[in-house]
């Protein structure tokens, strides 16, 4: 298994400004990926973190809005910039792959409201 | 693409009720199909799985049967408790669920009532 803590857990945030999410896992993983669960939706994947090499985003979203960082294989970083209140969600991110094929392990989240 | 379709919530029952969630999906070629659950104030986790056709995936007295005619992957327990209340997460793979990126339905909120 995986265990994952994500910082900040709860945000409350101003329209303009950036927040950045950590994402530290227990142990090296092969993926990790980033998921946004907006009120009352299902998750979506925004990215995979790819370790070293710029992240790989579903369509949708881009670069300039959630910057990705991967350092190493236990550590990722989720920005998501020039908020709006659009972007009042849960971002999660979640680990899987390598020794943990066939399952994927997720954060609690962190709940973010933009006023 | 692929998508998954799983049953509108909320679901209310009573404690020891049958239930019954159904989810969907629509993908190409071989998926692995998933059930996650959410509990008040956790994170998802894995409830349980099949990575093909006929499988029959169960835990903790949840069951669900990969069935590639009706493209279904319904979730079913015979007696529910209130500790069951949760939010129900119906997901699909293209690539095992941990190489690759899921694709979730809506989630189901299941509310027992004692």
């Amino acid at each position: 298994s995986a265990v994952i803590s994500q910082k900040p857990s709860r945000d409350i945030c101003q329209r303009g400004t950036s927040l950045t999410i950590q994402c530290q896992v227990d142990s090296q993983v092969t993926m990790m990926f980033w998921y946004r669960q907006q009120p009352g939706q299902s998750l979506t994947l925004i990215a995979t973190a790819n370790q070293g090499s710029e992240a790989t985003y579903e369509s949708g979203f881009v670069i300039d809005k959630f910057p990705i960082s991967r350092p190493n294989l236990t550590f990722s970083t989720l920005t998501v910039s020039n908020m709006s209140p659009e972007d009042s969600s849960i971002y999660l991110c979640s680990v899987g792959g390598g020794r943990l094929a066939g399952e994927l392990f997720f954060g609690e989240g962190s709940r973010l409201t933009v006023l | 693409g692929n998508s998954v379709t799983q049953m509108e919530g909320p679901v209310t029952l009573s404690e020891e009720a049958f239930l019954t969630i159904n989810c969907t999906y629509t993908a190409t070629g071989y998926p692995s199909l998933f059930w996650y659950v959410q509990y008040p104030g956790e994170g998802l986790q894995l409830l349980l799985k099949a990575t093909k056709a006929d499988d029959k995936g169960s835990n903790k007295g949840f069951e669900a049967t990969y069935r590639k005619e009706t493209t279904s992957f319904h979730l079913e327990k015979g007696s529910v408790q209130v500790s069951d209340s949760a939010v129900y997460f119906c997901a699909l793979s293209d690539a095992g669920g941990g190489a690759d990126g899921l694709t979730f339905g809506k989630g189901t909120h299941l509310i027992i009532q004692p």
